[in-house]
């Protein structure tokens, strides 16, 4: 399964709100769909899983949706601190394989 | 605290074996739970999942880099490990380690990451 991410780039201020896209090239179980913020010089950290739940610690501004084929990550209010990339990952079963979206990078305007 | 630790090499020379382990504290490797993975990040791209390991020994790799790799457990030093063959310089990147949770189906916690440089 191809996971396509998009936009590539988005600039955007503080204060704004953002809504990330993660299209599958087939059905994926919403159980199984990830989103994670990467930062500069950091590891991925994990923000939303099972498509819509919050990660231990991640603010409420982070909310995940969607099902089938499209997901989306919408950030309510830009902090100074999401600018960051993120990435969208999903499990398959058949065959056992992780993928991971190209990532978008949120940049700020 | 769990923390995962990536050490080995930084340097591989080209058609060469890269061999990094992972260190698990703060919990046991022997979890029903988890898996545990190999992630890498090629310089100013995207993340590649290259294969996991269950705590059993059960083993599943990206079929882009199966021919290659090997990913082994040691349960009784809390350690996993991956061996990555005949790399050439595409293989450079920052290698992560992360659990990956069955019970959340993400990867919650993952390693600071070690680049490795696949260089003559």
């Amino acid at each position: 399964i191809v996971l396509t991410q998009s936009p590539g780039t988005l600039s955007l201020s503080p204060g704004e709100r953002v809504t990330l896209s993660c299209r599958a090239s087939q059905s994926v179980s919403s159980s199984y769909l990830a989103w994670y913020q990467q930062k500069f010089g950091q590891a991925p950290r994990l923000l939303i899983y099972g498509a819509s739940s919050r990660a231990t610690g991640i603010p409420d501004r982070f909310s995940g949706s969607g099902s089938g084929t499209e997901f989306t990550l919408t950030i309510s209010t830009l902090e100074p601190e999401d600018f960051a990339v993120y990435y969208c990952q999903q499990f398959g079963s058949s065959p056992r394989v992780y993928s991971f979206g190209q990532g978008t990078k949120l940049e700020i305007k | 605290q769990l923390q995962l630790q990536e050490s080995g090499p930084g340097l591989v020379k080209p058609s060469e074996t890269l061999s990094l382990t992972c260190t698990v504290s703060g919990d046991s490797i022997s979890s029903s739970s988890y898996y545990w993975g190999w992630i890498r990040q090629p310089p100013g791209k995207g993340l590649e999942w290259i294969g996991s390991i269950y705590f059993g020994g059960s083993t599943y790799y990206n079929p882009s880099l199966k021919s290659r790799v090997t990913i082994s457990v040691d349960t009784s030093k809390n350690q996993f490990s991956l061996n990555l063959t005949s790399v050439p310089a595409a293989d450079t990147a920052v290698y992560y380690c992360a659990r990956y949770s069955r019970v959340i189906a993400a990867f919650d916690i993952w390693g600071q990451g070690t680049m490795v440089t696949v260089s003559a």
